[in-house]
């Protein structure tokens, strides 16, 4: 079966702008989370959605925002970019919540801000 | 807070020798605990889930131990090979929210021919 899939794969915006990056689940995968991944400070939580709904949120700051469809595909939003922001975005999903799932990741999208 | 500890320096392993990785917790005492293995540009791949009430878990040359009074998880991969070459991420639940997964830095292995 598919795995997960990002897009875009590679992302280059200039300071100041938005963006919005895409992740579709595993087929039947209801819950989506989203990280950030940088050289410093490895894998930081952002936040995870089931049925349409944030059901955890990290401790990043507002400009980072998402969502998730009745389809269960999520996408993330980050506004007013900054510099500090360019990482590999990761996106996991799994079919339920909790412990007895482990995630499957998707390739991530490498945003570069300029 | 919460704290996890895995060795950020490189590991370096002869082909055929096992592998041991350390991933230390602190403040907290988690139910649970999976390893991820992640190769440079891509996301990271699951390979085991760990519960707090089994000491060891096993999977094809893949060996976990959960150590909760040591607070501590060890990874052992058994006769390793060059392709075992990756970073190893220990991933326990958030200390106060289990169903919210954390992964320490990770620990990067070489498996020398």
């Amino acid at each position: 079966k598919a795995g997960v899939t990002q897009t875009p794969r590679y992302l280059i915006k200039t300071r100041g702008q938005q963006v919005t990056l895409s992740c579709s689940p595993i087929s039947g995968h209801r819950s989506v989370s989203w990280y950030q991944q940088t050289p410093g400070q490895g894998l930081q939580f952002l936040f995870e959605y089931f049925s349409e709904t944030q059901r955890n949120k990290g401790n990043f700051p507002g400009r980072f925002s998402g969502r998730q469809f009745s389809n269960s595909r999520s996408e993330m939003n980050v506004s007013t970019l900054e510099l500090g922001d360019s990482a590999l975005y990761l996106c996991a999903s799994s079919p339920g919540r909790g412990s007895n799932y482990g995630y499957t990741f998707g390739s991530g999208t490498r945003l570069t801000v300029v | 807070s919460q704290k996890i500890e895995q060795n950020s320096e490189a590991l370096n392993i002869q082909e055929g020798k096992t592998a041991t990785l350390t991933c230390n917790y602190t403040n907290y005492s988690p139910a649970y605990l999976q390893w991820y293995r992640q190769d440079p540009g891509r996301g990271p791949v699951f390979l085991l889930l760990i519960r707090e009430n089994e000491k060891e878990k096993r999977k094809e040359r893949l060996k976990v131990t959960f150590d909760t009074t040591l607070k501590q998880s060890l990874f052992h991969i058994t006769a390793s090979q060059p392709a075992d070459s990756a970073t190893y991420l220990c991933a326990p639940p958030d200390m106060n929210r289990d169903d919210k997964i954390i992964f320490g830095k990770g620990t990067r292995l070489h498996i020398l021919p």
